[in-house]
C-alpha cells in the first residue's frame, strides 16, 4: 500500500522559515518523481514544486520561486520543502504527491497523496 | 500559465441522478487533463487521468472525455459517496488546476 505521511507544519512568523518532510513507503520511492501541492482551506489547490526522481531536475510556482527548495533523499524514502522568507499567502495544507511518471516535467498526474501538514504564518 | 475554469461551481443532484462537470483550458492541453475528488478533511484521490482514462479502482460510473481546450466528467447513477469537491488539472505545461465544483445532495 502506497503511503505518504508529511510533516513539520506548524505556527511560524512572518519571515520566518518551515521545513517539511515526507515520509513514503509502500513503493519503490527512487522511481517516482514527488510533488508539493498546498490548498488554503476552504479554497483550491495549488502545485508548489516537483523534483524528478534523481533529484537533478526541480520546478517551482512562480509565488515560491527563489524562497522554497524542494528536494528528496531516496536512501530514506523522503521529500522536502525547505520553505524560507514565509508571507501569510503561504499559509495552507500542505500535500506530498507522488507522480505517476520519474521525471518530474513529464505531464503525469498525481496519483497519491499524503493526509497533508498545516503551515500557518502569522505574527 | 494556463487557466482552467470549471462550471458549474456548485451542483446540487440526487443519489441516481446523472451529472457532467466541464472544465476549459485557456489553451490546448492536448489530452493531459486529469480529474480528482477531494472529499471534507480528505486529500485529492485521482479518478481519471489523461482525459480520459480511468485511475486503479475508480467505479466506471465515472466518465472522462474531451481533449484541446474542453473536457467533461460525467458522473452515472450518483452514489453516496460521490458528493464531494471535484477538481480539474492540466498537466501538459507545469499544473494548474480548476477551481472545483461541489457536488451536493
Amino acid at each position: 500500500e502506497v503511503v505518504l505521511v508529511e510533516s513539520g507544519g506548524g505556527l511560524v512568523q512572518p519571515g520566518g522559515s518551515l521545513r517539511l518532510s515526507c515520509e513514503a513507503s509502500g513503493f519503490k520511492f527512487e522511481d517516482y518523481a514527488m510533488h508539493w501541492v498546498r490548498q488554503v482551506p476552504g479554497k483550491g489547490l495549488e502545485w508548489v514544486a516537483g523534483i524528478s526522481w534523481h533529484s537533478r531536475d526541480e520546478g517551482y510556482a512562480d509565488s515560491v520561486t527563489g524562497r522554497f527548495t524542494i528536494s528528496r533523499d531516496n536512501a530514506v524514502n523522503s521529500l522536502f520543502l525547505q520553505m524560507n522568507s514565509l508571507t501569510t499567502e503561504d499559509t495552507a495544507l500542505y500535500y506530498c504527491a507522488r507522480d505517476t511518471r520519474d521525471y518530474y516535467d513529464s505531464s503525469g498526474p498525481f496519483d497519491y497523496w499524503g493526509q497533508g501538514t498545516l503551515v500557518t504564518v502569522s505574527s | 500559465d494556463i487557466q482552467m475554469t470549471q462550471s458549474p461551481a456548485y451542483l446540487s443532484a440526487s443519489v441516481g441522478d446523472s451529472i457532467t462537470i466541464t472544465c476549459r483550458a485557456s489553451q490546448s492541453v492536448s489530452i493531459f487533463l486529469n480529474w480528482y475528488q477531494q472529499k471534507p478533511g480528505k486529500a485529492p484521490k485521482l479518478l481519471i487521468y489523461e482525459a480520459s482514462s480511468l485511475f486503479t479502482g475508480v467505479p466506471s460510473r465515472f466518465n472522462g472525455s474531451g481533449s484541446g481546450t474542453e473536457f467533461t466528467l460525467t458522473i452515472t447513477r450518483l452514489q453516496p459517496e460521490d458528493f464531494a469537491t471535484y477538481y480539474c488539472q492540466q498537466s501538459y505545461d507545469i499544473w494548474t488546476f480548476g477551481q472545483g465544483t461541489r457536488v451536493e445532495i
